[in-house]
């Protein structure tokens, strides 16, 4: 199957400084998803992102659809405590019947920000 | 917004024996729903697709006699691990799928449920 290349996969960043994370793939998705899981949590949605070349923003957080189709990046700026945690892409095609496919994960950025 | 019940969220059970894991959409109905399963810091991994109504479509590598996925309804889908062993100790995901109007369709996760098999 499909795999996503995630990096990086952890970051040790003090407070206030801003994140930048990464997601590649070797084919093209219509959809790009990042999530946030905290632990013995399911994924929540941070942003969703449907057309190529698409720079979204949601508070803090801005990502963008690479116009390849084939990558996408997620930026945090000025880091609170709150924001520990990991961090995953996902992407997401749809079928032929015009569904969507589950979620192809990549691994995972591990955001650790210290005092 | 949309919300995805997941039960239980966490089980302990003998090797052997079987367990059921409950997807509920709470407030939309949900014709597809898909599950996943995490081991220990990594990713999740998309085990099958369930379709309310008829089979479920499971990935390469996920046994479908050992996980019976059943979506008998609009709002519940059900994982069994039937005759579970240590090494299906893992977290299980699942999610719902959210159609509204036109193209806008999204993805709900359940909280996840931690299973532990002695």
């Amino acid at each position: 199957g499909q795999q996503l290349n995630q990096s990086p996969q952890s970051m040790f960043i003090q407070e206030g400084e801003d994140v930048s994370m990464n997601c590649t793939s070797s084919s093209i998705f219509n959809t790009w998803l990042w999530y946030k899981q905290d632990p013995g949590e399911g994924p929540v949605l941070l942003i969703a992102l449907y057309k190529a070349g698409e720079l979204t923003s949601n508070g803090r957080l801005t990502a963008q659809f690479g116009t390849t189709r084939k990558d996408s990046f997620l930026n945090i700026s000025a880091s609170i405590p709150s924001d520990v945690g990991i961090y995953f892409c996902a992407g997401q095609l749809w079928n032929s019947g015009g569904g969507a496919d589950g979620l192809t994960f990549g691994k995972g950025t591990h955001l650790i920000i210290q005092p | 917004g949309a919300v995805v019940s997941q039960h239980p969220s966490w089980v302990i059970c003998k090797s052997g024996t079987s367990v059921k894991i409950e997807c509920r959409s709470l407030d939309f109905q949900a014709t597809t729903m898909f599950w996943y399963r995490q081991f220990p810091k990594q990713s999740l991994m998309l085990m099958a697709t369930s379709n309310e109504g008829s089979k479920a479509t499971y990935e390469q590598g996920v046994e479908k006699d050992k996980f019976l996925i059943n979506h008998a309804s609009l709002t519940l889908s059900t994982l069994t691990v039937t005759s579970a062993h240590p090494e299906d100790s893992s977290f299980y995901i699942c999610s719902a799928l959210y159609r509204g109007l036109a193209t806008n369709e999204k993805l709900f996760f359940g909280s996840g449920t931690q299973l532990s098999v002695l």
